[in-house]
Order: structure tokens, then sequence, then C-alpha cells
């Protein structure tokens, strides 16, 4: 199994509505990402997970609030987003090297999020 | 912060000529630096990748430069062909390989 599956895959939501977005890996890798990207640019790191913790967090505004209840499930919980904040929303795994290693990232297709 | 440059935005070449994508980074600590393909509305895989203590990686039609002294690195694609058009991303990754900053993209249009 070499992928990363990601739930729902479209959501709409209006901007006092609370949603979940989920990622689901079963490669063994322990790094986790959140990565935000708008229409015609490349993807935007948010949140990085190793080993479970919370290890990279860019800066990113708390109405979007992480968590990783195990080594194979990432969520993004939403809460009061902003029109802003509609994009297509990409979870990511990678293995964690010996000797921090650099290892290559594996992507999900991605949850589209719209914002009324 | 890590930056990282590419060019051209976009490249249109005639099926079976090569593409040839640029990048530089900012971060002499970078030390991985993979590229992505992206077709429209699909995910972003991953077709090569180079670490820094390797000069050059070859994948079929496929290759990949890196120049640590000048910071920069280079995806070349041989024999184009239609299903490789869509938006390619280098990136370049330091903090023990968990932190990865994207290029801008390259839209590459392979004309029949």
């Amino acid at each position: 199994d070499t992928e990363v599956t990601q739930t729902p895959k479209h959501l709409v939501m209006g901007m006092t509505n609370k949603k979940s977005l989920k990622c689901e890996q079963h490669m063994g890798h322990r790094a986790m990402y959140w990565y935000k990207q708008k229409a015609k640019k490349p993807p935007e790191l948010m949140f990085v997970y190793s080993y479970e913790k919370l290890s990279i967090n860019e800066s990113v505004p708390s109405r979007f609030s992480p968590e990783c209840p195990n080594s194979s499930l990432l969520n993004l919980h939403l809460h009061a987003l902003q029109p802003e904040d509609s994009a297509l929303y990409l979870c990511a795994s990678s293995p964690l090297g010996q000797g921090g290693s650099n290892q290559p990232q594996h992507f999900g297709d991605g949850t589209r999020l719209s914002i009324l | 912060g890590e930056n990282v440059e590419q060019h051209p935005s976009t490249l249109s070449v005639q099926e079976g000529d090569s593409a040839v994508i640029k990048c530089t980074y900012s971060d002499s600590a970078s030390n991985y630096f993979p590229w992505y393909k992206q077709e429209l509305g699909k995910r972003p895989q991953l077709i090569i990748d180079i670490r820094s203590n390797v000069g050059e990686k070859k994948d079929q039609r496929i290759a990949v430069t890196l120049n640590k002294t000048a910071k920069h690195f280079s995806l070349h694609i041989t024999e184009t062909q239609p299903e490789d058009s869509a938006v390619y991303f280098c990136a370049a990754s330091y903090n023990y390989g968990q932190n990865f900053v994207f290029g801008p993209g390259t839209r590459l249009s392979v004309l029949p």
C-alpha cells in the first residue's frame, strides 16, 4: 500500500461551521504533513508531525488545528474559516531517515475546500 | 529561511525535443532536492530527487543535476511526450528533511 488517502475530496462550509479533514497512510511513515495549495501556486507547508508530535507550525492561524491521533492518521480541524482559506489542502507522509537524512514525501489527492 | 526560485514559469516544446527547468536555492544547509509533477486536479507526484552528495542522477528520460557551489539544480526531460505536459515543482529541503520549500512551478506544454 503506497497511498495517502484524504477525505473528503470536496468540502463546502460556511464561516461559522466546524469541520475536519482526514488523512491516512499505512506505509509506516513517521512524518506527516499538511500543505495548503492555492490555484496556480506551489504547495505551502502548514504543519509537520514527527513521531506523532507537532514539530513544525509555519505560523498558521489558530482557526486551523492539527491533530495526529496515531502514526497512521492526521486530522486538520477547521473552525471559523475565512473565504481566503478556500484552497486545496494536501496531506503528505514520509519516512524519517536515520540521522536526519531526507526522505521523499508522498502526497494524497487533497481536499478541495470552499468557504462561503 | 529557504527561498527557491524556478525558471521558466512556462515552457512549450515540440514533442521529441528536450525540456530543461532550472531552480536556485538560498540556504546552503539544504541537502535534498526533489522534483514533483502535478497534473491538473491531481496530487504532486515525485518524479526524481537528488541529495547533496551527488552531482547528477538519471532515470530513463529524466535527469537532475546539482551544483552545490552555485546553489542551483536542474531538471532535464529528453524525448518529451504529450503526457509530460504538467506543472513541475522543484523543492529544497532542510531541517533534517522535514521542511520542504517549493519553487513557484513551471508549466510545461508538449506540443504534438
